[in-house]
């Protein structure tokens, strides 16, 4: 099975910040990596597919990039609705495992 | 807009079966791949499985031997039964979409989910 681990497991940060969370792949998964964001009691949300596509209706300050092994999500400038947990997950295997999540909170 | 409601009892006992079931609507079922994915309280997500408007499955294989997903076009539904309970398998329980990406010697890979219910809470106790 393809394990997917990210880092760090939580942050805080301000508004306006630039934010960035780094997911790994225990083996290559080439570009198949989609990161999804989660607020309390609510649905996860897909933002980035295929590593670096932004799905309909995101916002452009987040973006995505990597391939391989080593993924980044970037959220160029905070905004107070961003603070979440976001999550990675491979669709490179049929097990599409999800990476363990990272809380991004307010400082 | 293709929305999707999960519904099912939100209580089951030990050693029965959780059912749940998942309507489309704003949309038609076919051609796309219908996923059951999991959430324990305070935890992390988990794919149970998914299938294909075809009836086609793939079970998540810690899972395989417990998990039945089954498609009903007729009604633009599909649905999760999970056998033998136990206190492990409390959970938010999500249905999504997808569509399909890579195919391998193992199968069909699903893409990413694109389209997700709001969830539904399943406590398992007696």
């Amino acid at each position: 099975d393809i394990q997917m681990t990210q880092s760090p497991s939580s942050l805080s940060a301000s508004v306006g910040d630039r934010v960035t969370i780094t997911c790994r792949a225990s083996q290559s998964i080439s570009s198949y990596l989609n990161w999804y964001q989660q607020k309390p009691g609510k649905a996860p949300k897909l933002l980035i597919y295929a590593a670096s596509s932004l799905q309909s209706g995101v916002p452009s300050r987040f973006s995505g990039s990597g391939s391989g092994t080593d993924f980044t999500l970037t959220i160029s400038s905070l905004q107070p609705e961003d603070f979440a947990t976001y999550y990675c997950q491979q669709s490179y295997s049929t097990l599409g495992t999800f990476g363990p999540g990272t809380k991004v909170d307010i400082k | 807009q293709v929305q999707l409601q999960e519904s099912g009892p939100g209580l089951v006992k030990p050693s029965e079966t959780l059912s749940l079931t998942c309507t489309v609507s704003g949309g038609s079922i076919s051609s796309y791949y219908w996923s059951w994915i999991r959430q324990p309280p305070g935890k992390g997500l988990e794919w149970i499985g998914y299938i294909y408007y075809s009836g086609s499955t793939n079970y998540n294989p810690s899972l395989k031997s417990r998990v039945t997903i089954s498609v009903d076009t007729s009604k633009n539904q599909f649905s999760l039964k999970l056998s033998s309970v136990t206190a492990a398998d409390t959970a938010v329980y999500y249905c999504a979409r997808s569509e399909r990406g890579r195919i391998t010697i193992f199968g069909v890979v699903i893409g990413a989910f694109d389209i997700w219910g709001q969830g539904t809470m399943v406590t398992v106790s007696s």
